[in-house]
């Protein structure tokens, strides 16, 4: 079966912290998501990756193709970053558009000033 | 910036009822999506849109399930009969490039069935 597994499930970090989520999954993949979901529960994607290394503002997010292995990690984190974690990967063999992806359980993350 | 919209935001139902969720994608968008999140769970993939026809179902999307495109805006899930079952959070999305694009998400529609 397919999985996704994502570590740590809960984090606690202090503000100004270095964040560091992890993803590994047991098949080939054509690509990965980071997602973050409010504590209200909406989803916003943060970033797509099928190779090498992606950053937006203070978030970085890398995967390794031959471990089936990624990272997003968080530099100087805020209270405001506190939210669920979820990585998603689109499988190899699923043909079709991007959408169906299978989730990780996501990790949740609280940010304490 | 462009969103993604759902209604309604909660719906409370019977079980063996009816149940409508509406989604509007981002206009120029041409694949469409709905995903579950049972509580205390993972997302989990339920149907992909793309020229006004499912394009991939999971095993999940039975035939209680059904999603149309009424109008060229409006993007609908509708389940037939409720089960306590289907109580979850539903999500749509919609993505431009199935390739490259970023997908999309609605803040979700909460449904509860007693």
């Amino acid at each position: 079966k397919n999985e996704v597994e994502q570590s740590p499930q809960n984090l606690t970090a202090q503000e100004g912290e270095f964040i560091t989520i992890n993803c590994s999954y047991s098949v080939g993949i054509s690509a990965l998501h980071w997602l973050q979901q409010h504590p209200g529960g909406g989803i916003v994607s943060l970033f797509m990756l099928s190779s090498g290394k992606k950053k937006h503002g203070r978030l970085i997010a890398t995967i390794n193709i031959q471990e089936k292995h990624s990272s997003l990690h968080i530099t100087a984190s805020h209270p405001r970053d506190s939210a669920v974690y979820i990585c998603a990967v689109r499988p190899l063999n699923y043909g079709g558009s991007q959408g169906n992806l299978i989730f990780g359980k996501g990790t949740k993350l609280s940010v304490k000033p | 910036e462009p969103e993604v919209t759902q209604t309604p935001s909660h719906q409370v139902t019977q079980m063996g009822q009816e149940v409508i969720l509406r989604c509007v994608p981002i206009s120029n968008h041409l694949y469409f999506y709905w995903y579950r999140q049972i509580l205390g769970q993972k997302v989990e993939f339920l149907v992909s849109f793309y020229n006004n026809e499912i394009s991939e179902k999971s095993e999940i999307f039975d035939d209680q399930f059904s999603v149309e495109r009424p109008d060229g805006s409006n993007f609908t899930l509708k389940i037939r009969s409720t089960k306590l079952e289907d109580s979850a959070m539903y999500f749509c999305a919609s993505i431009w490039d199935s390739n490259t694009g970023e997908l999309f998400f609605g803040e979700g529609s909460r449904l509860t069935v007693l």
